[in-house]
């Protein structure tokens, strides 16, 4: 399995602005995914990322609030943009394997005041 | 109605006690199913995955796949406090995105 990092692990920010999370693996992925995950609740999908190609976002979420880069096989960023408080939530990247499953990162937790 | 239903818990079972935990679903495309254990602050962590029908064990945990049913179990057996837990089901039926159930919130009491 692949080992995922992602910074910052938690933040803190006010509401107008903007945080670029960002997520690492060990190894080359073809494919990576960001979730979201509200408190007490599952994980809900906001986009795919495949290298050298446009993000795939899930209905609900655009480009233009979640902007995402995949620069390479093994790094790939979300930013979250013009952030309000109903923006708070545990952001996760999670990459597949060769059976279809899942890896997460450990996650990055987000308040806005 | 959701693809992938979970109960939620909260379930509460003594230490040692056998633990069932269960999802259903309705697309009878799935094929792949997973079961990831979260801590409380942590991302989730793959326990089990399974391909089709049938059953896996690995230690403690068996997971059990009845696509007749379209239904799938994780047992823990002699379950200790550290399993304590949200246990999320997830499946898709290939190349894909995963459909999550809810999470059912799980605690050992020693």
């Amino acid at each position: 399995s692949a080992v995922i990092s992602q910074k910052p692990s938690r933040d803190i920010c006010q509401r107008g602005t903007s945080l670029t999370i960002q997520c690492q693996v060990d190894s080359q992925v073809t494919m990576m995914f960001w979730y979201r995950q509200q408190p007490g609740q599952s994980l809900t999908l906001i986009a795919t990322a495949n290298q050298g190609s446009e993000a795939t976002y899930e209905s609900g979420f655009v480009i233009d609030k979640f902007p995402i880069s995949r620069p390479n096989l093994t790094f790939s960023t979300l930013t979250v943009s013009n952030m309000s408080p109903e923006d708070s939530s545990i952001y996760l990247c999670s990459v597949e394997g060769l059976s279809y499953e899942q890896y997460f990162g450990p996650g990055t937790r987000l308040t806005v005041t | 109605q959701k693809e992938v239903e979970q109960d939620p818990g909260p379930l509460s079972v003594p230490e040692g006690a056998i633990v069932s935990l269960n999802c259903t679903y309705s697309n009878s495309a799935f094929q792949y199913f997973m079961w990831y254990r979260q801590y409380s602050r942590k991302g989730p962590e793959l326990l089990m995955y399974t391909y089709s029908s049938g059953n896996k064990e690995d230690g403690r945990f068996t997971a059990q796949v009845d696509k007749s049913s379209k239904y799938i179990s994780l047992f823990i057996r002699d379950s200790q406090p550290s399993d304590s837990a949200t246990y999320l089901c997830a499946m898709n039926p290939g190349a894909q995105k995963l459909v999550f159930g809810q999470g059912t919130r799980l605690t050992i009491n020693p």
